[in-house]
């Protein structure tokens, strides 16, 4: 059981290009989502999913897409890369939508040049 | 005003002594409030869960919820240099939505051999 996979594990990207984190999970998680955690700021929320083919924008969604076609896999999309998107991201998983248990993957560190 | 309030600390203590961490919030909505262990460079982990008021044990470990003052903290006792991590404190409340879990931006902890 590997629970929440991450990969990359880091990135460099030059301003202007675009990527996609890979995300999965094993343990038929109905709910997904990503966060980026920055220096005192703490873990905020880019977007998240419920469900198979639902999916929802968080609190900093901007410069970011994401699909889930499938309950296992959650692909972060950067479409245009931007320093300001320099940081730490992290896919979490839980078993349903109240969210008290969340399951993190090892987290991607992303440095836009 | 933040929705959780946590000192970022460091926080360094020796080997032994008892670690006392703690968040205040505003939203007396939070019904469900976890505690969250972070090693460096790796993804959070959840290490306690309570519901509602009240305290969990788990061995040297203690969650307290005070909802009547808005104040949640995590205790260790015997710390061992193995406690050295940051600890986030994160709450949630059921709502229709997903975007309703916040987390603190953690208080790094030093346990000194």
């Amino acid at each position: 059981n590997a629970g929440v996979t991450q990969t990359p594990k880091f990135q460099v990207l030059k301003t202007g290009q675009s990527m996609t984190l890979q995300c999965a999970q094993d343990m038929n998680h109905e709910y997904m989502s990503w966060y980026r955690q920055d220096p005192g700021m703490g873990l905020r929320l880019i977007h998240y999913s419920v469900g198979a083919g639902i999916t929802d924008q968080g609190e900093v969604p901007n410069g970011y897409n994401v699909s889930r076609s499938t309950t296992e896999d959650f692909p972060l999309r950067l479409l245009s890369a931007a320093p300001s998107q320099t940081s730490v991201y992290f896919c979490a998983s839980s078993r349903d939508r109240t969210r008290e248990k969340l399951f993190f993957g090892s987290g991607t560190q992303l440095s836009v040049l | 005003q933040k929705e959780v309030e946590q000192d970022p600390g460091p926080l360094s203590v020796p080997e032994g002594a008892i670690v006392s961490l703690n968040c205040t919030y505003s939203n007396s909505a939070f019904q469900y409030f976890m505690w969250y262990r972070q090693y460096s460079r790796k993804g959070p982990e959840l290490l306690m869960y309570t519901y509602s008021s009240g305290n969990k044990e788990d061995g040297r470990f203690t969650a307290q919820v005070d909802k009547s003052s808005k104040y949640i903290s995590l205790f260790i006792r015997d710390s061992q240099p193995s406690d050295s991590a940051t600890y986030l404190c994160a709450m949630s409340y059921l709502g229709t939505g997903a975007n309703n879990l916040f987390f603190g931006t953690g208080t790094r902890l030093t346990v000194i051999p």
